[in-house]
């Protein structure tokens, strides 16, 4: 079974400030990693995907993340956030079938930009 | 990308009733999965609907509660039934695309249940 944990339930930034969302999870199994967010009263978008090849990927918005296989991380970063960044983001995996196997979502992390 | 609408976008229900929320996708696709987020909580899967077939329920979902129909290959329902306040979540649809293995979401459903 795999599991995933986000480490931030909250994280409230400043506008044009560099911001880090955590990542953990947990499977027996090769798994490829998601990230997708959720503005508010608004249904789920895919920021990034980790399948395999290389650990950096870049994904819309300004977003990447990297996939560290010894620390089973996940870590989404972004160097300079926007106040349209504030929503809600989700750390997921699934096993390596990808669109045909379901998707295990962490608790979320609501990503706050202050002005 | 695939493209998903869902019907209806929000409802009020009292409890006791039973609602169905349509799932519509744009193209073909084998795999469409029923997600649950109850407020301010992570999505939870409820069940994967294969066209032809019996839905396939996790732990803790029953098909009596839950009803899925998979009638064509762009078309789901997910019912809701007899329903409890604690049924008041967000359902969303989602497909699965096997060539970038990757799922998309439709929009949701906001239900409230009195």
């Amino acid at each position: 079974a795999q599991s995933v944990t986000q480490l931030d339930s909250q994280v409230p930034v400043f506008e044009e400030a560099p911001v880090e969302l955590r990542c953990n999870y947990s499977s027996s199994v090769s798994v490829y990693l998601f990230w997708y967010v959720q503005y508010p009263n608004q249904g789920l978008q895919l920021l990034l995907k980790y399948l395999s090849g290389s650990t950096l990927v870049k994904g819309i918005n300004g977003f990447e993340a990297e996939f560290n296989k010894s620390q089973t991380s996940f870590h989404l970063r972004k160097p300079s956030v926007h106040i349209s960044d504030t929503a809600e983001y989700f750390c997921a995996v699934s096993g390596t079938q990808g669109g045909s196997e379901k998707l295990v979502f962490g608790k979320g992390t609501k990503l706050t930009v202050n002005p | 990308s695939a493209v998903i609408s869902q019907k209806p976008s929000r409802d009020i229900c009292q409890r006791g009733t039973s609602l169905t929320i349509q799932c519509q996708v744009d193209s073909q696709v084998t795999m469409m999965f029923w997600y649950r987020q109850q407020p301010g909580q992570s999505l939870t899967l409820i069940a994967t609907a294969n066209q032809g077939s019996e839905a396939t329920y996790e732990s803790g979902f029953v098909i009596d509660k839950f009803p899925i129909s998979r009638p064509n290959l762009t078309f789901s329902t997910l019912t809701v039934s007899n329903m409890s306040p604690e049924d008041s979540s967000i359902y969303l649809c989602s497909v699965g695309q096997l060539l970038n293995n990757e799922q998309f979401f439709g929009p949701g459903t906001r239900l409230t249940v009195l």
